[in-house]
């Protein structure tokens, strides 16, 4: 099974600041299949990011995916008061599919 | 609108028998797979298993296999996920997701059915 280890657990920032979300995987993914979803409190999952790079349709292009093989970033260039969320990464091509811990993004 | 809407939240005792469902709205239900995933009080997701509502095959994750039945009956465009005897360590709140393929991840989200076993 592969596992996702997400860091920071927690990110404060002001508005505006840039944050920047890492997913290391324990084995490297075959052709980066790796999705980034955002998660509100009583909110279903959004799909932000998926191929590690390329953004779902409607997604602001502050958010940006990167990243190969075992390591991968999110980046949101400039955070809003609406990004405050749970930010979880996905891989899935390697059964059994698995998701990391998440990172909470907080507005200071 | 295309959505996946669950049932309702449940609160039941050990020992008892649940069936949670998932209705598709607005796409051709038989053209996607629905997956189930948990995610435990303050824990992470967890992948459960994935049906293709067109011929019910379904597949589990190895953690599940045994644990949880997931079906569909495309005539009326839900899928489903049941337990015969819960235990308090199905507390969870449960999503279900649409998947097309295997190269792209799920898509569209359910709004989640919170699921409370205790006695």
């Amino acid at each position: 099974e592969i596992v996702l280890t997400q860091s920071p657990g927690t990110l404060s920032l002001s508005p505006g600041e840039r944050a920047t979300l890492s997913c290391r995987a324990s084995q490297s993914l075959s052709a980066n299949y790796l999705a980034w979803y955002q998660h509100k409190p009583g909110r279903s999952p959004r799909l932000l990011i998926h191929g590690a790079s390329r953004r779902a349709t409607g997604i602001p292009d502050r958010f940006t995916g990167s990243g190969s093989g075992t390591d991968f970033t999110l980046t949101i260039s400039r955070v809003e008061p609406e990004d405050i969320a749970v930010y979880f990464c996905h891989q899935y091509n390697n059964s059994p599919l698995t998701f990391g811990g998440g990172t909470t993004v907080e507005i200071k | 609108e295309v959505q996946l809407v669950q049932s309702g939240a449940e609160l039941k005792k050990p020992g008892e028998s649940l069936k949670i469902s998932c209705k598709g709205f607005g796409y051709r239900f038989t053209s996607y797979w629905i997956a189930w995933v948990r995610q435990m009080p303050g824990r992470g997701l967890e992948w459960m298993g994935i049906i293709y509502p067109h011929d019910s095959d379904a597949k589990y994750s190895p953690s599940f296999q045994g644990q949880v039945t997931i079906s569909a009956d495309k005539s009326i465009d839900t899928v489903y996920l049941q337990w015969t005897s819960l235990q308090a360590s199905d507390t969870a709140m449960y999503y279900c997701a649409r998947r097309e393929v295997d190269w792209e991840p799920p898509e569209l989200w359910g709004q989640g059915t919170l699921v409370t076993v205790s006695s």
